[in-house]
């Protein structure tokens, strides 16, 4: 399977401020021929179920907030939300989709400075 | 609008098994495939598998194959996962999710999920 390391587990940001969050893959998750990355990007609130934020390691869904948007190419990756508002206190989680077997980072929790 | 509903929570004596449904609405059924993900207490969801609607191929999660099963009927808009001889450690929220398209990709909707309880 491949593996995914988010790095940090966890990070307190200030109101305002930037939020970096790092997806390190086992192995290449760019698919060469057609030239895309198979990494989402999740969010998830407690009680609730993940929500897609990225896809393609950097396309934004639709009514997703700006502020969120992904980076990276073949196994490493970053999730970057611009200016933290309350409601994105959650936890975050890459996956890939490369492989048939879908495989998902171990989390970083986002809260408030 | 696309909706995913799961039905309710369930709980297992060890060593039975497991049927929780996913009743889809608000798109096209046999034009997307269904992704069943669990996640126990605390720790990151785990893929187990997935269908596509259209034509009923599987693939399964290695770690669950041979205790898995995915089904769908698409007289009812309905996706099935069931899972035999549970164990405490299959204690879990069981997802279904969307795929974006009939292949194996990224899922764009979740159901609420479903808590299943194995517990003597």
């Amino acid at each position: 399977d491949i593996v995914l390391t988010q790095s940090p587990d966890s990070l307190a940001v200030s109101l305002g401020e930037r939020a970096t969050i790092n997806c390190k893959s086992s192995q290449s998750v760019l698919h060469s021929s057609k030239n895309k990355n198979y990494l989402a990007w999740y969010q998830q609130k407690p009680g609730q179920p993940p929500k897609l934020l990225i896809s393609w390691a950097s396309t934004r869904e639709s009514g997703v907030p700006d502020r969120f948007s992904g980076s990276g190419s073949g196994t490493y990756f970053t999730l970057t939300i611009s200016s933290l508002q309350a409601e994105d206190v959650a936890v975050y989680y890459c996956q890939q989709y490369y492989s048939t077997s879908w495989t998902f980072g171990q989390g970083t929790k986002v809260e408030i400075k | 609008q696309v909706q995913l509903v799961q039905s309710g929570v369930e709980v297992k004596k060890p060593g039975a098994s497991v049927k929780v449904s996913c009743k889809a609405s608000g798109y096209t059924f046999t034009s997307y495939g269904v992704h069943w993900v669990r996640q126990a207490p605390g720790q990151r969801p785990e893929w187990m598998g997935w269908i596509n609607i259209g034509d009923g191929n599987t693939q399964y999660s290695q770690r669950f194959q041979g205790r898995v099963t995915i089904t769908r009927d698409t007289s009812a808009s309905t996706a099935y996962m069931a899972l035999s001889s549970l164990t405490s450690e299959d204690t879990a929220v069981y997802y279904c999710a969307r795929d974006v398209s009939h292949y194996n990709w990224h899922a764009d909707y979740w159901g609420q999920g479903t808590l299943v309880i194995v517990s003597s």
